[in-house]
């Protein structure tokens, strides 16, 4: 199957300060096309999840450049580089190059210090 | 501005079956995916399947002998049907949009219908 891994679980972050978040997974998410399909999503407290990130580094629209991505193969990274109070929440990988299924990260709570 | 909206029975018995529709406004439900994907209490996302305004879809394997999907494009709706429910189908579950038949990602989401299964 197509596990995904991040860590870590939880962050505590002061504001201002950088976090960064790391997905694994357990095949190469590179796809036939050339492209690799690992997304990242923040869900914030009683929302859905919404669009950060997508095909590994690209923002998503209306997304602050503060958030970045980065990786390939089997290892990708989230940064954030100020951290602010809005950016609370669970941040998620999730893969969709070996669909189906598509497969998420076990999440990776963000609180602020 | 496109809006989901879930809907349906917010309680099912165990072995019964759990169905809910995702009803689309602000845009059409043609020449998208649209996926379910499920959240149970203090856990993470698990990808249900999804379906494409033609009918095709695809599921998780994990659920595919329990799941049926349809699409109403004269209702610009989608439905998820979950037969033999357990306690383990607890869960908020959200209907999404998806762009692309490779590479698929979600763009809206609704906000989320909890259904709890229990007797």
């Amino acid at each position: 199957d197509f596990v995904m891994t991040q860590t870590p679980l939880s962050l505590s972050v002061t504001p201002g300060q950088p976090a960064s978040i790391s997905c694994k997974s357990g095949q190469s998410l590179l796809h036939s096309d050339g492209k690799t399909y690992l997304y990242w999503y923040l869900q914030k407290p009683g929302q859905p999840p919404q669009l950060l990130i997508y095909e590994v580094s690209k923002r998503f629209s209306g997304v602050p450049d503060r958030f970045s991505g980065s990786g390939s193969g089997t290892d990708f990274t989230l940064k954030i580089s100020r951290v602010e109070a809005e950016d609370v929440g669970v941040y998620y990988c999730m893969q969709s190059t070996h669909l189906p299924p598509i497969t998420f990260g076990q999440g990776t709570r963000l609180e602020i210090k | 501005q496109v809006q989901l909206q879930e809907s349906g029975p917010g309680l099912v018995k165990p072995s019964g079956t759990l169905s809910l529709t995702c009803s689309v406004s602000g845009g059409s439900v043609d020449s998208y995916y649209w996926s379910w994907i499920r959240e149970p209490a203090g856990e993470g996302l698990e990808w249900i399947g999804r379906i494409y305004s033609s009918g095709s879809t695809n599921y998780n394997p994990s659920l595919e002998s329990r799941v049926t999907m349809s699409v109403d494009t004269s209702k610009n709706q989608v439905s998820l049907n979950l037969t033999s429910a357990t306690t383990a189908d607890t869960a908020v579950y959200y209907c999404a949009r998806g762009r692309k038949r490779s590479g698929d990602y979600f763009d809206y989401w609704g906000q989320g219908a909890l259904v709890t299964v229990s007797s």
